[in-house]
């Protein structure tokens, strides 16, 4: 069946630093990839997504990356500071048209000061 | 403020009983969903609604029941079916015409004992 890997499963940087987080999918025609950042006992919250017709998105020190070909994407933070820390997941679409997600299985990042 | 509201934040219950968590929104969004977290794990797909009066299963519906009678609210029933109801439960919505960009509530954390 459909699934997303992500990795890795726990990622440590020192403050200023960039933080790469990568995830691949196995269905061809999910079209949309949100990533959530979670922080511990909250909801998540979508703080960037991307669309299968855009290959990079970025948002300040935040930016997403999608290679449809190799049906991967990836989550990279510049400039990483300590309130950064939390749990990233990151999402496909089931298939295009549908509004259900299939999400991976979270990176807990820890940004030393 | 708009957003959504999951109540009560921790639920305890015994073994054996129904439970049901709320789950509130103001965003005027139409679609509505459940999801379950499990430590380590990414969020799986319980329910989810579309529009009012209609929902339908996701990954995991067995042991839980859901009604949409308000737009407004999507309330989760954990029955004693279900064989391991301890867990993190989060509901999230979304537009009808955007209906990839999912936002989550706070979670409402559930303890059976």
């Amino acid at each position: 069946g459909e699934n997303v890997e992500q990795h890795p499963s726990t990622l440590s940087v020192q403050e200023g630093d960039s933080a790469v987080i990568k995830c691949t999918y196995s269905d061809s025609a999910s079209n949309y990839f949100p990533w959530y950042k979670q922080e511990l006992g909250k909801g998540p919250q979508l703080i960037i997504d991307i669309r299968s017709n855009v290959g990079e998105k970025k948002d300040q020190r935040i930016a997403v990356t999608l290679n449809k070909t190799a049906k991967h994407f990836s989550l990279h933070i510049t400039e990483t500071q300590p309130e950064d820390s939390a749990v990233y997941f990151c999402a496909a679409t089931y298939t295009s048209g549908t509004y259900k997600y299939i999400f991976g299985t979270g990176t807990r990042l820890k940004v030393l000061a | 403020d708009g957003g959504i509201t999951q109540s009560p934040k921790y639920l305890f219950r015994k073994e054996g009983q129904n439970v049901t968590l709320s789950c509130e929104q103001n965003l005027n969004h139409d679609a509505m969903y459940w999801y379950r977290q499990d430590p380590g794990q990414g969020l799986r797909l319980i329910y989810y609604s579309q529009i009012v009066n209609d929902f339908q299963k996701g990954d995991i519906a067995e042991g839980y029941s859901v009604s949409r009678e308000k737009k407004e609210s999507f309330p989760l029933t954990v029955t004693s079916a279900q064989k391991n109801p301890t867990a993190f439960y989060l509901c999230a919505s979304s537009m009808r015409t955007s209906p990839y960009e999912q936002y989550f509530g706070p979670g409402t954390r559930l303890t059976v004992t």
